[in-house]
């Protein structure tokens, strides 16, 4: 299996632009997850998807961030309007189910710049 | 609440030496602890975990002690080398599956 599909890897901007993060899960996988990485404040869960339903996005920061996972294989996390402090890097991770004891499996990440 | 404390936050090590890495937490619903590594431009990749019925779990090099009346668990890498050099991260799971991660450890192994 190939893992965790995140597109782009990197991401320069400039404030004001809107911003698409794209996810493939692992196929197969029912639970779908939003992280943000800074250094200020660690691994942050955005959101989290369960059979392409939104099943907590308290973690979203802000009207300016929306998600959306439309079919079982694909999730986009948009930005619209980004700011510089939207600056850091953003995983997706999926799992099986969604259980409280199931691995979670991270993609590699977008690491997303905003001027 | 649903904090995680992860101590500490940088190890340097010599190769050989043993590592050893600690979490605490404050909510007495949580029955999952993972443990992550996360080598530079990577994802966080999981490595061990633990479940509260167990008190230990040991897998090669690499053991995870877990003191559910104290709230706080333990990551201990034995004979470590270089290629365990990677920010580690503690993380305490909730009823769904959520994950709340500690602050990361930058561990460093000299050759």
């Amino acid at each position: 299996d190939a893992g965790v599909i995140q597109s782009p890897r990197h991401e320069v901007t400039e404030m004001g632009q809107e911003v698409t993060l794209r996810c493939k899960p692992i196929s197969g996988h029912n639970s779908l997850f939003w992280y943000r990485q800074t250094m200020m404040r660690g691994l942050e869960l955005l959101i989290y998807f369960n059979n392409n339903v939104p099943i907590d996005d308290s973690g979203m920061p802000e009207d300016r961030f929306s998600a959306k996972m439309p079919n079982a294989s694909f999730s986009t996390l948009k930005i619209q309007p980004s700011e510089p402090r939207d600056s850091a890097v953003y995983f997706c991770a999926s799992s099986l189910d969604g259980r409280q004891e199931e691995t979670q499996y991270f993609g590699p990440g977008t690491r997303l710049l905003v001027l | 609440g649903e904090n995680v404390e992860q101590h500490p936050s940088t190890l340097s090590v010599q190769e050989g030496d043993s590592a050893v890495i600690k979490c605490t937490y404050s909510d007495s619903a949580s029955n999952y602890f993972p443990w992550y590594k996360q080598e530079l431009g990577k994802g966080p990749q999981l490595i061990i975990d633990i479940r509260s019925n167990v008190g230990e779990k040991k897998d090669q090099r690499i053991a995870v002690t877990l003191n559910k009346t104290a709230k706080h668990f333990s990551l201990h890498i034995t004979e470590t080398q270089p290629e365990d050099s990677a920010v580690y991260f503690c993380a305490r799971g909730t009823s769904y599956g959520k994950l709340t991660f500690g602050q990361g450890t930058i561990l460093t192994v000299h050759p």
